[in-house]
């Protein structure tokens, strides 16, 4: 059965530190692996990472694939409370689009 | 600048009623998506669809029926709803074509408590 695990399942943390969220998988004719952040509302998309080994960066948010090990991990450095959320990480095959299967979430609160 | 458009964003049913979330896009993505979110469970894919006319089952569909008559709306029936139903429904959309599979956009979601 194909599933995503993350840890921690939350974590709180201090404005200014820097945090890493771990998720590994096991999916059938895996292509692709994506991370969101939700916040109240609609999941929101942040990156995603087919190919092992190149970092994603986006401002403060980064992440890397490792396909060997099947895990990736999304970093957030100089945390701000406006980052409190939960990151969702997804992976999914290349049929039907992306037929994702979705992690439980890591919850992040920052305390200012 | 809609994207993903869900009603409602709230309902309370009774056991036993039926009802019809609603989801429209309006980015001609061909690709549609209905999950459903507990506490702690991530998100459970109920049905999917890859174009108007055609629809498939995700992990979770028992309980749940779905139609694509048009690219841009996918509706989720509820025909008999039961509490085990009480969730989160988020409708999702992308663009695929061969080896582009382009990331969901979700909608805000509808929370369902069945009573």
């Amino acid at each position: 059965e194909d599933k995503v695990v993350q840890s921690p399942l939350s974590l709180v943390v201090h404005e200014g530190d820097t945090v890493t969220l771990n998720c590994s998988y096991e999916v059938t004719n895996f292509r692709s692996l994506l991370w969101y952040k939700q916040e109240k509302k609609a999941p929101t998309f942040l990156f995603m990472l087919t190919s092992s080994g190149i970092e994603k960066k986006s401002g403060r948010l980064s992440s890397i694939l490792d396909k060997k090990e099947l895990f990736s991990i999304l970093n957030i450095t100089a945390t701000q409370t406006g980052d409190s959320a939960v990151y969702l990480c997804a992976a999914g095959p290349p049929e039907y689009g992306n037929k994702l299967v979705f992690g439980a979430g890591t919850i992040l609160r920052v305390k200012s | 600048n809609a994207g993903v458009t869900q009603t409602p964003k709230f309902r309370i049913l009774k056991i036993g009623q039926s009802m019809t979330l609603q989801c429209t896009q309006d980015m001609n993505h061909n690709y549609m998506y209905w999950y459903r979110q507990d506490p702690g469970m991530g998100l459970k894919l109920i049905y999917y669809s890859v174009g108007a006319g055609i629809t498939d089952k995700g992990e979770v569909p028992n309980g749940y029926n779905v139609s694509r008559s048009t690219t841009e709306d996918f509706p989720l029936r509820l025909e008999l709803a039961a509490p085990s139903q009480t969730s989160v429904y988020f409708c999702a959309s992308s663009y695929s074509m061969g080896a582009s599979n382009q990331p969901q956009h979700f909608g805000d979601g509808t929370r369902l408590s069945i009573l």
